[in-house]
């Protein structure tokens, strides 16, 4: 079965500074990965995935995110935060390596991320 | 952009009271899904849906829950009996593969309060 963990469900960054949300998934085969962003009173938002191929994604608004296999992480950072990037963050890995049998692709989240970002 | 469409916003039920959850999903996608989110908690999976019928589900979708696309558009979530416990938002989800490697829509979900 999967699992994520995000590691810090509080993090604080001041206007301009690197934002780095850590994420760790477990999986026994090859994952599937997306973050999701939430803003208050709205829906999840996907940011950016991986499937296959390049292991360093782009996203909207400027984020980006790495998929490193041997540490297991799918850490998601941006350069500068902005005001406007204070929200709450998901990591989430498919169960798609089942999709050819009785799986269908199910999300498994993390608990999320709450980021503050200081004028 | 496309979008995943959620009614209400909203709901307050008493418990015991029979509640639907409304969800349009988006026109060209295959699979459905619900999660539910309690307050503190992380997104949960209850149940996926394909082809007309539940393709998978999780312990949580037990018997007083049900789902059905009773047209080509609707997709919704019946819960029969209300608990305190199901007091949660509730995300609507669809795909276009099963795979999600275009990503996985959700909606703005539905606030249940169960009082």
């Amino acid at each position: 079965a999967q699992s994520v963990t995000q590691l810090g469900s509080h993090v604080s960054v001041s206007e301009g500074a690197l934002v780095l949300l850590r994420c760790n998934y477990s999986s026994s085969v090859p994952p599937y990965l997306f973050w999701y962003v939430q803003y208050p009173n709205q829906g999840l938002q996907l940011l950016l995935k991986y499937t296959t191929g390049a292991t360093l994604v782009k996203g909207i608004n400027g984020f980006e995110a790495e998929f490193k296999k041997s540490e297991t992480s799918f850490h998601l950072t941006k350069p500068s935060a902005h005001m406007s990037d204070a929200a709450e963050y998901f990591c989430a890995v498919s169960d798609y390596s089942n999709a050819g049998g009785t799986s269908y692709g199910k999300l498994t989240f993390g608990q999320g991320t709450i980021l503050t970002v200081h004028p | 952009e496309p979008e995943v469409t959620q009614t209400p916003s909203h709901q307050v039920t008493q418990m015991g009271q029979e509640v639907i959850l409304r969800c349009v999903p988006i026109s060209n996608h295959l699979y459905f899904y619900w999660y539910r989110q309690i307050l503190g908690q992380k997104v949960e999976f209850l149940v996926s849906f394909y082809n007309n019928e539940i393709s998978e589900k999780s312990e949580i979708f037990d018997d007083q829950f049900s789902v059905e696309r009773p047209d080509g558009s609707n997709f919704t979530l019946k819960i029969r009996s209300t608990k305190l416990e199901d007091s949660a938002m509730y995300f609507c989800a669809s795909s276009f593969r099963k795979t999600g490697a275009d990503g996985y829509t959700f909606g703005s979900g539905t606030r249940l309060t169960v009082v």
